[in-house]
Parts: structure tokens; sequence; C-alpha cells
């Protein structure tokens, strides 16, 4: 199964952009590419995901690198609220979309 | 907006008991899941569910525990005798594509 690689950290000013990369060197041509959050004391949630284009939606954009090695997450406007983990995850090749959970991305918001 | 619901939010037992946890995923969804997570560990996969049946389990997934979805609504973790190593908050998920995830049961065995 591919693996990613994101840094365990990250730090924010509120209303300023924030990029959250990922790396997936192995990752194979029918893997697709979620992000979820995990705000404190909360469940995951479902931010993004994308194949091969660069998405948007309400919470977030996805780009995604040509050779699609590694995305970043955009948040636009980062908010208090945003403090969270955030994990770049390709669910288990063959499986019904099982997700397997890195350390990922420590988020924090400064106002 | 639709959401997963999860019930008790905090489940309090005594090492050796049965524990069922409850959850009742999104109506229109086909997919279910339940995870756990240690305290101050990762996320991690026990089993997906699918028409009824067990689709994958993780090694986690041992023969103490027990999934079942006994009416049209409710998904059920059963965890026949509990370890002290169980104590964990357990979050149920469901999808059509991505997964939705309720809020957990925290479990505590003493």
């Amino acid at each position: 199964d591919a693996k990613t690689t994101q840094p365990n950290s990250m730090e924010s000013n509120e209303e300023e952009p924030v990029h959250l990369p990922c790396n997936h060197s192995t990752i194979s041509g029918t893997d697709y590419i979620h992000w979820y959050r995990q705000l404190p004391s909360q469940g995951p949630e479902y931010v993004i995901h994308g194949l091969t284009s660069n998405v948007n939606n309400r919470m977030a954009s996805l780009a995604i690198a040509e050779d699609r090695k590694s995305s970043t997450l955009i948040l636009h406007r980062a908010t208090l609220r945003d403090a969270a983990v955030y994990y770049c995850i390709l669910p288990v090749v063959g499986s019904q979309g099982n997700l397997i959970f890195g350390k990922g991305t420590k988020l924090s918001v400064k106002p | 907006e639709p959401e997963v619901t999860q019930t008790p939010s905090h489940q309090v037992t005594q090492m050796g008991q049965e524990v069922i946890l409850r959850c009742v995923p999104i109506s229109n969804h086909l997919y279910f899941y339940w995870y756990r997570q240690i305290l101050g560990q990762k996320v991690e996969f026990l089993v997906s569910f699918y028409n009824n049946e067990i689709s994958e389990k993780s090694e986690i997934f041992d023969d103490q525990f027990s999934v079942e979805r006994p009416d049209g609504s409710n998904f059920t973790l059963k965890i026949r005798s509990t370890k002290l190593e169980d104590s964990a908050m357990y979050f149920c998920a469901s999808s059509v594509e991505e997964q939705y995830f309720g809020p957990g049961t925290r479990l505590t065995v003493t």
C-alpha cells in the first residue's frame, strides 16, 4: 500500500492561507488522495479528495502535482477552528476505502 | 446535515465484561466501519462491513470482537471480554464515497 509522509506540525496565523504538504512517492495510478482532519476531542472529518486534477470545495483546495507524487492541502484563510491534525491518506487498494491513518500534521493557528 | 451518531458517549466497564457500542450510520450509506484511537495514538482501522457481512478486518479485530447490523438503522460493535488495553475511543463511520465519522464512544476498562 502506498505510504504518505507529512510534517509533524505546522503553525499559521489566523486569516492567512495555509499549505499543508504530503508526499506519496509510491502512489499508483488508481490511488485517490484523501484528506481528513481531526479537531480536538472529535472524530475524524472528511475534508477533500482527488485523483489527478486540482479540486476545490467549501472547506479547502487540493493541489496535486503533475507526477502525483505529492499533494498540498490549501486552507485559504485559516481560522482558529481549523486547528486540528490533518491526515493525508491513500485508501487501501482493493478494499472498501479502509483508511489507514498516519500521525498527520498538527496545525496550530495563532490569533 | 445528516450525521453519524454513537451511544453511549462514555462507557466504563470492568475487565472481563462484555460491552456493546452502538452506532446509527447515515441512512442511505452502504459501507460501515469501526476504528479505535488509544489516547495519544493514531486512529486504527478495525473492521469494515457491507451487505450484512464483514468485508475486511485488521489484526486488532480478533475473536473478542464482533459486529452486527441488527436492524435497518443500527450498527454495533461488541467486545466479549474486555481487557485493560481495550480502553480507547471507538469511532463508527459510514460512507457512500467519503467516510463520515461519529463523535466516538470513550471506553474505559478498569
